[in-house]
């Protein structure tokens, strides 16, 4: 199975802040990863597919880059609404793995 | 507007059997793939198992296979798990979610349920 890992697994920052999240996958997973948010209680949300596609709806604060097995999810200009979990998770084989997670928490 | 909406979860004692629901509205449900995503107490997000439009193919985390049964029905929009021989570590909260393609191989989880929370205790 793929592993995924991220870092950190969880930062402290300020509204305004510039905000990244490493994702690294066990072996070259190309550019199927995928980002996801979740506040508690509430399903995840799609954020980036296929490493840099921003979902529809999502605010462009919220960019993907990487390829192989390193990938990084930034958020510049941090929203107060950003204060979340986030998640990737690769398609690239089954199963189909989430890193563990890394909570935004308010400075 | 996609909506998925879960059902089926509860209290369920170690040893016992459940089946989740998911009801599927606002696409065409039989073209898609979709999954089931579960995430224990305090934990993080495990990806279950899978089932592509046709239904042909399911596929199924280690921790689960040979116990757990993903099933759909496009004739009523709804996919199943069925879930036999459920362990204390089956606890979480299970969400289905839909799946679209970017590109072959490049899937993603673009609507999800609100989940459904399944305890399994004596």
């Amino acid at each position: 199975d793929i592993q995924m890992t991220q870092s950190p697994s969880s930062l402290s920052a300020s509204v305004g802040d510039r905000v990244t999240i490493t994702c690294r996958a066990s072996q070259s997973i190309r550019g199927f990863l995928n980002w996801y948010q979740q506040k508690p209680g509430k399903a995840p949300k799609l954020l980036i597919f296929a490493t840099s596609n921003l979902q529809s709806g999502v605010p462009s604060r919220f960019s993907g880059s990487g390829s192989g097995t390193d990938f990084t999810l930034t958020i510049s200009n941090l929203q107060p609404e950003d204060f979340a979990t986030y998640y990737c998770q690769q398609t690239h084989s089954s199963p189909r793995t989430f890193g563990q997670g890394t909570k935004v928490e308010i400075k | 507007e996609v909506q998925l909406l879960e059902s089926g979860g509860g209290l369920v004692q170690p040893g016992g059997s459940l089946r989740l629901s998911c009801a599927a509205s606002g696409f065409i449900f039989s073209s898609y793939a979709m999954s089931w995503v579960r995430q224990a107490p305090g934990k993080g997000l495990e990806w279950v198992s899978g089932i592509d439009g046709s239904g042909d193919s399911p596929y199924y985390a280690d921790s689960v296979k040979g116990r757990f049964t993903i099933s759909r029905d496009d004739s009523k929009g709804t996919m199943y798990l069925q879930m036999n021989s459920l362990r204390a570590e089956d606890t979480a909260v299970y969400y289905c979610a839909k799946e679209s393609r970017y590109s072959y191989g490049q899937n993603y989880f673009d609507y999800w349920g609100q989940g459904t929370l399944l305890t399994v205790s004596s």
